[in-house]
């Protein structure tokens, strides 16, 4: 299996939104609306932001959301935060029962 | 609240395994509603999805790894397992281990912190 392709940076300015897309397969992103979004911070473990390409587990904010469009997910982050700069991973679950992660992008906020 | 931690060698010599365990506590690893599973990453790379297990014994790899992987599950002591075999430098990285969630549409809502493991001589 490839690794989903993300760019491989972005950036925004505090307050301004941004988006991140994540291209897959019919076998995995397109296969299942298990797409997954991850922040990482320098030296921390992911967390999880998005699940179900667009549910926000429980006390993550609403400024981050997710949609999808046939092989290709995007997360989307409003008002653009000095702590949103990390590196943000998208995953997918696929129609093999394995999982794939996309090769992360790292976000800056200017 | 449930935490992870991963334990074992931080230094492994080429050629042999590596073997770490997770720690699972706050929580039975015997449930239905998620599988455990391991991820590394690289130093100044991305994240890589090693392989999962379900509490059954049920294990899912990732290809490019299966011939070198094993995952197993040990519920007595709610810990989960990995061995990768006949490492190279190219296995250097952080180990994560976490928790896929079928709650969460497999996404993985608990994570270790991470050991760092170096492949070296």
């Amino acid at each position: 299996q490839s690794a989903l392709t993300q760019p491989a940076s972005v950036s925004g300015s505090p307050g301004q939104s941004i988006t991140i897309s994540c291209t897959g397969t019919s076998t995995d992103v397109g296969g299942y609306n298990f797409v997954s979004w991850y922040q990482q911070h320098p030296g921390k473990a992911p967390k999880l932001m998005i699940y179900d390409v667009s549910s926000r587990p429980s006390g993550v904010s609403n400024r981050f959301s997710g949609s999808k469009s046939g092989n290709t997910a995007s997360l989307t982050i409003s008002g653009l935060q000095a702590e949103d700069e990390a590196d943000y991973y998208c995953s997918s679950y696929t129609t093999s029962s394995t999982w794939v992660f996309g090769g992360g992008t790292k976000l800056a906020v200017l | 609240q449930l935490q992870l931690q991963e334990s074992g060698p931080g230094l492994v010599k080429p050629s042999e395994t590596l073997s770490l365990t997770c720690t699972v506590s706050g929580g039975p690893i015997s449930s239905s509603s998620y599988y455990w599973g391991w991820i590394r990453q690289p130093p100044g790379k991305g994240l890589e999805w090693i392989g999962s297990i379900y509490y059954t014994g049920s294990t899912y790899y990732n290809p490019s790894l299966k011939s070198r992987v094993t995952i197993s599950v040990d519920t007595s002591k709610d810990q989960f397992s990995l061995k990768l075999s006949s490492v190279t430098a190219a296995d250097t990285a952080v180990y994560y281990c976490a928790r896929p969630s079928l709650i969460q549409g497999y996404g993985m809502d608990v994570w270790g912190q991470g050991t760092t493991v170096t492949v070296s001589s």
